[in-house]
């Protein structure tokens, strides 16, 4: 069974200041995906890393996919309020085996940027 | 372009009752995936479907769950026998075609079931 484990899985922090969140597994993924979820709603897909050492930028955020796809990382430049929320990672399995395609997904962590 | 879709939003059921929820996937997309997020935990696969076949539902119970996926209409996740240990919020995601690492899945905004 593969496994991601996602840290820290609360975090509290001022605006502006900066925050990177890790996802880590022994197991190697295809891809890996970052989520947002508000309350009440269903994760909204940020970015997809597929290839490993990977880096991906959306505005404030940077996305990183590790060197032997086991890991990834999401930094946050710069926080605001409106970061808020849950931040899940989720990876696919390698090719092959009935677990092709199926997300795994970590804990979560709950962000909340304060004014 | 409509996103996916899933109803009821929320569904309360008393236990012993049958539950039924819905997905219509993204226009275009022809695989649906089943994830349960129990309270205080993170998403859970349950099964993957595409039309008209179930291809991968490693992570359903063995019983009292169903899932299909019609030639026509939307994706139906059916619990008989509610129990309160089954409330939780559901989502389906689509994809539009098989997971090749790369495949993105988006999500529906979830149904949240409550059994009492």
């Amino acid at each position: 069974t593969q496994l991601l484990e996602q840290s820290p899985q609360f975090l509290s922090i001022q605006e502006g200041e900066n925050l990177t969140v890790y996802c880590n597994s022994s197991s190697v993924f295809s891809s890996l995906q970052w989520y947002r979820q508000e309350p009440g709603e269903g994760p909204v897909l940020l970015v997809t890393v597929v290839t490993g050492g990977e880096v991906k930028k959306l505005k404030r955020l940077t996305f990183q996919f590790g060197d032997a796809r086991k890991d990834s990382s999401l930094h946050i430049t710069a926080a605001q309020p409106g970061d808020t929320g849950l931040y899940l990672c989720a990876g696919t399995s390698p090719t092959g085996g009935t677990s092709y395609g199926k997300l795994t997904f970590g804990q979560g962590t709950i962000l909340t940027v304060h004014p | 372009n409509a996103g996916v879709m899933q109803n009821p939003r929320h569904l309360v059921r008393r236990r012993g009752q049958e539950a039924r929820l819905r997905c219509s996937p993204m226009k275009g997309h022809s695989h649906v995936y089943w994830y349960r997020q129990l309270p205080e935990e993170g998403l859970k696969f349950m099964v993957y479907l595409q039309k008209e076949n179930i291809i991968d539902e490693s992570g359903m119970p063995k019983e009292r769950f169903s899932a299909e996926f019609p030639k026509e209409g939307p994706s139906i996740l059916r619990i008989q026998q509610v129990v309160r240990g089954d409330s939780a919020a559901y989502f389906c995601a689509s994809s539009p075609r098989r997971g090749t690492g790369s495949d993105e899945q988006f999500f529906g905004p979830g149904t949240r079931l409550t059994v009492l």
